[in-house]
């Protein structure tokens, strides 16, 4: 079966630590996608970034990193000096398919809240 | 570039109303679509996926019903709303590379 797990529900740091958000996911796809979405206070789901299994470089953006370890099924992401703009609701997601219809099994999410 | 739209942002109804909901995507043919709802503080859970005009799936049994009369419109639809079926409604399209791209969302609120 296809899950995610995301087992920090909430987080909160003070302004320029950094956090990292953990992402366990679990599936028998031999090849499979990933992929992270914030959630800002307005609610609409931005995508991040998408990771394809067979790449497991990991991928640096700006503050933002993601750390992909197909070994221990974990892709894990970093934000380095926090900012309050980063205050926001950030899900996990594997990609499915099911019946040939793509899907996204998402993880529940980790509230991060950057205290100023 | 693709955009997607959903309207209402907002909609408070009474229980036993009806529902529309509604999706609309812009410079892309023949897209998948999903309607997502998201409970206060949860996670997401799909409701509804389309392949094509006129093919849904459902995924969970439920008050609600979708429908896709075009090929970037999809619709969202309940005959007699519950109190359980309030909550942040997220409709979806999926691109080239399998990821999915997310409308503003509608914020139902049923009394």
């Amino acid at each position: 079966a296809q899950k995610v797990t995301q087992a920090q529900t909430e987080i909160s740091v003070v302004e320029k630590e950094d956090v990292t958000l953990d992402c366990v996911y679990e599936t028998r796809d031999t090849t499979y996608y990933l992929f992270w979405y914030k959630q800002p206070p307005s609610g609409e789901l931005v995508f991040l970034i998408r990771r394809n299994s067979f790449d497991e470089q990991n991928e640096i953006s700006g503050r933002y990193s993601w750390n992909f370890q197909k070994s221990t099924s974990s892709f894990n992401f970093t934000i380095t000096a926090s900012q309050v703009v980063d205050s926001a609701v950030y899900f996990c997601a594997l990609r499915s398919i099911i019946q040939g219809a793509q899907k996204l099994v998402f993880g529940q999410g980790t509230r991060l809240t950057i205290n100023p | 570039s693709q955009t997607i739209h959903q309207w209402p942002a907002t909609l408070v109804q009474p229980v036993g109303s009806p529902l529309s909901l509604e999706c609309t995507v812009e410079g892309t043919s023949n897209p998948n679509l999903y309607w997502y709802r998201q409970a206060a503080g949860r996670g997401l859970q799909l409701l509804f996926y389309s392949v094509g005009i006129g093919q849904i799936s459902s995924e969970v049994p439920q008050n609600l019903s979708a429908s896709r009369p075009q090929d970037r419109q999809f619709i969202l639809s309940s005959k007699k709303l519950l109190l359980s079926d309030s909550g942040f409604y997220l409709c979806a399209w999926s691109g080239l590379h399998n990821e999915q791209f997310f409308g503003p969302g509608t914020r139902l609120t049923v009394l």
